[in-house]
């Protein structure tokens, strides 16, 4: 199957602890993306990649990190200076064909914080 | 910053009857706009996409986009129950996807 999955789908995290988001994607997509979604909240873009060992921040970069080492792989960190993490997270893929892009989402992890 | 702008609703409508969701943008150099089902606790599905003024329809679903106007729409025809759930509009300048908070759909048996 093609796809993008993310795990896991259910995270909770202490204060202070750094935590990571897995994203792969199978589609052969050159570009990846993490969204953030609060409740009642459109998505907000956290950072986006391009091409391999390359990638830029978003609106809400502060207190994530990501990096993009193999081109099916995304995963974002979650690091202790996010004061508020607890959200729906989002990942997207798609090509780079211009204006019919097309981005596509996995299912999502949901971050609580204890 | 690029707004996109929905009404949050709920919209309410019988099944059978005409659902339109309306969305408005500011940037007048935005490409392409996307229309997402989201459904409760789910991740956003693509319903439509649309490039170039007038409709594009696709089974029950019709959207519509005037650039003049900074405004695209999305009408679903003969709506069912299993369509309620919050459609996002995104628009799209450059590499960047803006969204809308979303509309919530209540389609009534």
């Amino acid at each position: 199957d093609g796809g993008i999955t993310q795990s896991p789908k259910y995270l909770f995290r202490k204060e202070g602890q750094n935590v990571t988001l897995s994203c792969e994607q199978n589609l052969n997509h050159d570009a990846m993306y993490w969204y953030r979604q609060d409740p009642g909240q459109g998505l907000r873009l956290i950072y986006y990649s391009q091409i391999v060992n390359d990638f830029q921040k978003g609106d809400i970069a502060e207190g994530y990190s990501v990096s993009r080492e193999k081109k099916e792989s995304f995963p974002l960190t979650v690091t202790s200076a996010q004061k508020n993490p607890t959200a729906f997270y989002l990942c997207a893929s798609s090509t780079l064909a211009g204006v019919s892009d097309t981005q596509y989402f996995g299912p999502g992890t949901r971050l609580t914080v204890l | 910053q690029k707004e996109v702008e929905q009404n949050s609703g709920p919209l309410s409508v019988p099944e059978g009857a005409i659902a339109s969701l309306n969305c408005t943008y500011s940037d007048r150099g935005s490409q392409s706009f996307f229309w997402y089902r989201q459904y409760s606790g789910k991740s956003p599905e693509l319903i439509m996409s649309i490039y170039s003024n007038g409709d594009k329809e696709d089974g029950r679903f019709t959207a519509q986009l005037n650039k003049a106007s900074q405004y695209v729409s999305l009408l679903i025809r003969d709506s069912q129950p299993s369509d309620s759930a919050t459609y996002l509009c995104a628009v799209k300048f450059w590499s960047a996807l803006n969204f809308g908070k979303g509309t919530s759909l209540l389609v009534t048996p």
